[in-house]
């Protein structure tokens, strides 16, 4: 089975300043999905950014790009010129390849981004 | 608005009562599956379907859950005597099989008084 650690539950930045939220994750897979998403308060969970196991390169969306470590099974994403709308509840999440459905979320990181 | 819709949004129901939510994926997805998030954790996984088959199902889904696609659109997720630690937040989400991105729903939070 699949196990996802994020071992941040709380984190703040200043706005305009530069955060980095971690995840580790546990798998023997070796073709899998990474995420990360977002969720605001109240509001619905949104994808942020996906990486693919296969690919060394690390995925990057705008402000947002990740450090993808495979061999020590780590992840983490970096948030560039934080923004007031970035404050959410971010979860790292695995998948094993693209045809086994179910996704294995950590228990998520609260994001403050301060004035 | 084309993404993933629940109904209802929000549920309070007294504890042995039965509850049904409802599901409307992105029309194109041929893939759904529901989750569970209880305040402060993430989603946990309950089950899926691939167009009205039901692929997998947690060992979370007690028997008095259940699930259906019966046309392979809508879905419908039934909770049977509710009790109160069924209080949570029913995540619904759809893909498309082969492509990994599942879509998520605003969610239906059920409270059992």
């Amino acid at each position: 089975a699949q196990t996802v650690t994020q071992s941040q539950p709380e984190m703040s930045v200043q706005e305009a300043e530069t955060v980095t939220l971690s995840c580790t994750y546990d798998t023997s897979e070796s073709n899998y999905y990474l995420f990360w998403y977002k969720q605001p308060p109240s509001r619905q969970m949104i994808l942020v950014i996906r990486q693919e196991a296969y690919k060394q390169q690390n995925a990057t969306e705008n402000r947002f790009s990740v450090n993808f470590q495979k061999a020590a099974k780590s992840f983490s994403l970096k948030i560039s010129d934080s923004q007031l709308g970035d404050t959410a509840m971010y979860f790292c999440a695995f998948m094993k390849g693209t045809n086994a459905g179910k996704s294995t979320f950590g228990d998520g990181t609260t994001l403050t981004v301060k004035p | 608005d084309t993404g993933v819709s629940q109904d209802p949004r929000h549920k309070i129901t007294k504890r042995g009562q039965n509850v049904t939510f409802r599901c409307d994926p992105i029309s194109e997805h041929n893939r759904l599956y529901w989750y569970r998030q209880t305040l402060g954790q993430g989603p946990e996984f309950l089950t899926y379907f691939q167009n009205e088959a039901q692929l997998e199902k947690s060992r979370l889904l007690s028997d008095r859950f259940s699930a259906e696609r019966p046309k392979g659109s809508f879905s419908t997720l039934e909770i049977q005597r509710t009790e109160q630690g069924d209080s949570a937040m029913y995540l619904c989400a759809s893909s498309l099989a082969g492509q990994s991105d599942p879509y998520f729903g605003p969610g239906t939070r059920l409270t059992v008084t």
